[in-house]
């Protein structure tokens, strides 16, 4: 049974540029969640997707940032227009139920240069 | 407000048991967490205590004092292995974790 993929694993991109990240969850799974990892900061919430449904978006940027989980696919992370200060590593988690029991992705690790 | 402390780096040498503190602040808790991650990967599951008290397993043990707000891990018999980012992290409702900035652990052999 194969974990929570993510890809890219690494992402460069010049500001100003698009950053598309995707997630494949678990088997099984269609909760998913996203969660950012600026550098010397812990995991921030950003992010809960049902299956095409936005749950909860609390976390996430108002501008820039978008996110969808079609019924067929990925759930995709967009960031539009980025700036350095969205270098990060960026997790995806996903659950069978909407609960704490997470199974996280390797991430994927935007530069922007 | 929400808030998680705990050290940024902890140094040990093989062998030998070390305890990382974690104290938070939280509203609508539902249990403590902690989590491995070593450098470059996914962060994977260790502990989860919801009631006072300690829970042990293998090597690792984690501590609770809800009263407090105060937690900690506690490894035993270090190895190399070991080696790695310490997460502790609590809730806030049913499924948004809130995570604490690490401890980075370095074992020394």
């Amino acid at each position: 049974n194969a974990g929570v993929m993510q890809n890219p694993r690494h992402l460069v991109r010049r500001r100003g540029q698009e950053a598309r990240l995707r997630c494949s969850p678990m088997k099984g799974h269609s909760h998913v969640y996203w969660y950012r990892q600026l550098p010397e900061e812990g995991l921030k919430f950003m992010v809960y997707l049902q299956k095409e449904n936005i749950i909860d978006e609390s976390g996430m940027p108002k501008e820039r940032f978008s996110a969808e989980f079609p019924k067929e696919g990925p759930s995709i992370l967009r960031i539009q227009q980025v700036v350095r200060g969205d270098s990060a590593a960026y997790f995806c988690a996903s659950s069978f139920e909407p609960t704490y029991e997470q199974y996280f992705g390797p991430g994927t690790r935007l530069t922007v240069t | 407000g929400q808030n998680i402390d705990q050290p940024t780096e902890m140094t040990a040498t093989e062998g030998a048991i070390v305890q990382i503190n974690c104290t938070y602040q939280t509203s609508g808790f539902n249990g403590l967490f902690w989590y491995q991650q070593h450098a470059g990967e996914a962060p994977t599951f260790l502990s989860y205590n919801v009631l006072d008290g300690l829970e042990e397993k293998g090597r690792f043990s984690s501590f609770l004092s809800r009263s407090k707000g105060y937690s900690y891990l506690l490894l035993k018999e270090l190895q190399m292995k070991d080696s790695a980012s310490y997460l502790c992290a609590t809730t806030s409702g049913t499924y948004k974790y809130i995570f604490g900035t690490g401890t980075r652990l370095k074992v020394l052999a």
